[in-house]
């Protein structure tokens, strides 16, 4: 079946334009996640959906930051005033449920460079 | 102290050979423990899940020391489709979080 997908794959912009990405979960899975992962660094969570609960955005980097999951799928990532330490690449994953032993699957990202 | 600590590599190992390396980690609560593997400019994947003192997947071994809080990852028998950066993954603060390391580089030689 289909896997995590994600647009746009690249994505040049230029400081202080805004930017959307996008995610599409795989298909029945409640959880998704959203991740930054800058080079030569580990995952950085950014936040987190279940359900119709409220998103967990503890990990967002500032209020330029925000996220949103349409009818439990699909979900954007929207960051506003883009600025050059946002460059990295924005991975997004989902699981079937939220516990510790299901497997996360992850998009392929997409790369962010802000110039 | 990072939640989760790994050594960077790179490991270069010829093909053939036995490469480990260790991941240490903070939360003394965690249970459940991973390694993704995570290919250039590629997203990471589920390569092995370790829950209590170790878990062997073929080639791949992971043994968990919770005494010292570290988890292992031993490959025997390298490929050089083995050449990757694997990823070790500890649950966070609560029950979805995950708390990724940096990564350990593998480079296999022919």
């Amino acid at each position: 079946g289909a896997g995590v997908s994600q647009s746009p794959s690249n994505k040049v912009t230029e400081k202080g334009k805004d930017v959307e990405l996008r995610c599409d979960p795989i298909s029945g899975h409640t959880a998704l996640y959203w991740y930054r992962q800058s080079l030569g660094q580990g995952l950085e969570f950014l936040i987190y959906f279940q359900g119709n609960s409220a998103p967990d955005k503890s990990g967002l980097p500032s209020d330029r930051f925000s996220a949103e999951r349409t009818g439990g799928s699909v979900s954007t990532l929207t960051i506003q005033r883009t600025q050059q330490e946002d460059s990295a690449v924005y991975l997004c994953a989902s699981s079937l449920v939220s516990v510790h032993g299901e497997t996360q699957y992850f998009g392929p990202g997409t790369r962010l460079l802000v110039l | 102290r990072k939640e989760v600590e790994q050594d960077p590599g790179p490991f270069n190992v010829p093909e053939g050979a036995t490469v480990a390396f260790n991941c240490t980690y903070s939360n003394s609560a965690s249970q459940s423990f991973f390694w993704y593997r995570q290919d250039c400019r590629k997203e990471p994947k589920l390569l092995m899940s370790v829950y209590s003192s170790g878990n062997e997947d073929g080639r791949f071994t992971a043994q968990l020391n919770r005494a010292s809080q570290y988890i292992s990852l031993l490959i025997r028998d390298s490929k050089l489709s083995d050449s990757a950066t694997y990823l070790c993954v500890v649950p966070g603060g609560n029950d979805y979080k995950l708390s990724f390391g940096a990564g350990t580089t593998v480079t296999v030689r022919a």
